[in-house]
């Protein structure tokens, strides 16, 4: 079983939409949430930290819910720069501060 | 600015050659870096976890004899993957452990062995 997993899509939407991408994690012990953002053939790039009192940062809304083991990524009026992949990273400080990652989700906006 | 530095950012090598791929960390000491692969269309997989000073944790399915790791100082760490096959080819990053939740990685090296 995956520690996280993700819908990959491809989510093809006009400039303008809404989307919400969503994410469940199977270790109810992990600790810190994010979203990440990775463009084509390059590195993965925080996005925004996911917390259970939810947060917004302009058009984008994370949300962390830690009964459900369930975390959601809202972006409104989408630009064509959102188009890339996002991926859902949970925390867990086992042995080590370990990163676990979903497959991430295609986002195309188009014009 | 990165904190995280990885190179090279792209290689090609021939079949059976050994490749060796830097991850630095630029202003601040990781006693812990991480090595993840990403294969096209797929999510990053954790590969091991390399440790100043000590041997590296490999992850399950991970070929320790492959996929050397040496984590010889507090800013640098190295992953060769020897005897690379095509089937290595890759995407390559690591990431440095700051001690604060948000993983830092490096810029990624794509690997095309032919």
């Amino acid at each position: 079983r995956k520690e996280v997993e993700q819908d990959p899509g491809p989510f093809n939407v006009p400039e303008g939409a809404t989307v919400a991408f969503n994410c469940t994690y199977s270790n109810s012990a992990s600790q810190s949430f994010f979203w990440y953002r990775q463009d084509c053939r390059k590195e993965p790039k925080l996005l925004m930290s996911v917390y259970s009192s939810g947060n917004e940062d302009g058009r984008f809304t994370a949300q962390l819910n830690r009964a459900s083991q369930y975390i959601s990524l809202l972006i409104r009026d989408s630009k064509l720069s959102d188009s890339a992949t996002y991926l859902c990273v949970v925390n867990f400080k086992g042995t080590g501060n370990q990163f676990y990652f979903g497959t991430g989700t295609s986002l195309t906006v188009i014009p | 600015g990165a904190v995280v530095s990885q190179h090279p950012s792209w290689v090609i090598c021939k079949s059976g050659t050994s490749v060796k791929i830097e991850c630095r960390s630029l202003d601040f000491q990781a006693t812990t870096m991480f090595w993840y692969r990403q294969f096209p269309k797929q999510s990053l997989m954790l590969m091991a976890t390399s440790n100043e000073g000590s041997k590296a944790t490999y992850e399950q399915g991970v070929e320790k004899d492959k996929f050397l790791i040496n984590h010889a100082s507090l800013t640098l760490s190295t992953l060769t993957v020897t005897s690379a096959h095509p089937e290595d080819s890759s995407f390559y990053i690591c990431s440095a452990d700051r001690g604060i939740t948000e993983a830092f990685f490096g810029q990624g090296t794509r690997l095309t062995v032919v």
